[in-house]
């Protein structure tokens, strides 16, 4: 298995807090994604980045913030958290943005109340 | 902007039967990745698919790309209940770029029954 951690694992929150989310790499590839997971919508991709603080923006951005300051470390930032982000967020790794294959985190559970 | 449809989003199946998962991209594309998700875990990499006419084969499954028909398949011979999981197909979102962008399609729960 790609060396990725996610953590927390679990969360639960109220409305309105801060909330953040990290991913942990040991494998050193340079493009790292943050996907997050609902019923009857897939992944969605919400930040990714392709480099130490290069980063930019997905299909579902608004939001969420992120930072890169280490290969090893990709940071989802919720700035005030909305019942509407609710979700299983993934963080996934890839080490070509070519041949784009992506190892995916064991996920977070985040739930907002 | 580029939607990847899956079909079926519900299948179940037999054991022993074959079956085809079918997965439709509106726009070129030049990549495409096959992903398999049980319940409650993440993602694993099942197949990536490279150019027209690309075939991967892995035990009881084998993936196709038919990048004129934006079309791919995931065909399952002789399925086994180990099969029963959600199955997912993903698009590079640029055309030959280098963003490294996924879109997904919907997924497809497969349930193999004896």
């Amino acid at each position: 298995d790609a060396g990725i951690t996610q953590s927390p694992r679990h969360k639960v929150t109220e409305t309105g807090t801060p909330v953040t989310l990290r991913c942990h790499q040991t494998e050193n590839h340079r493009y790292m994604y943050w996907y997050r997971q609902d019923p009857g919508h897939g992944l969605r991709l919400i930040h990714y980045s392709y480099g130490v603080k290069d980063t930019d923006k997905g299909e579902v951005s608004d939001g969420y913030s992120v930072s890169r300051s280490k290969t090893e470390d990709f940071l989802l930032t919720l700035e005030s958290a909305t019942s509407s982000q609710t979700s299983v967020y993934f963080c996934a790794i890839s080490d070509s943005s070519w041949y784009n294959e992506q190892f995916f985190g064991p996920g977070t559970r985040l739930t907002v109340l | 902007e580029l939607k990847v449809e899956q079909n079926p989003l519900f299948l179940s199946m037999q054991e022993g039967k074959n079956y085809t998962i079918y997965c439709n991209y509106s726009t070129t594309s030049d990549r495409l990745y096959w992903y398999r998700q049980d319940p409650g875990k993440s993602l694993e990499s099942l197949f990536v698919l490279l150019s027209n006419g690309a075939v991967k084969q892995e035990g009881r499954l084998m993936a196709s790309l038919d990048t004129k028909a934006r079309l791919s398949t995931l065909h399952i011979t002789a399925a086994v209940h180990d099969l029963s999981a959600t199955y997912f197909c993903a698009v590079d979102r640029y055309y030959g770029g280098s963003q490294g962008n996924l879109i997904f399609g919907k997924g497809t729960k497969l349930s193999v029954k004896p």
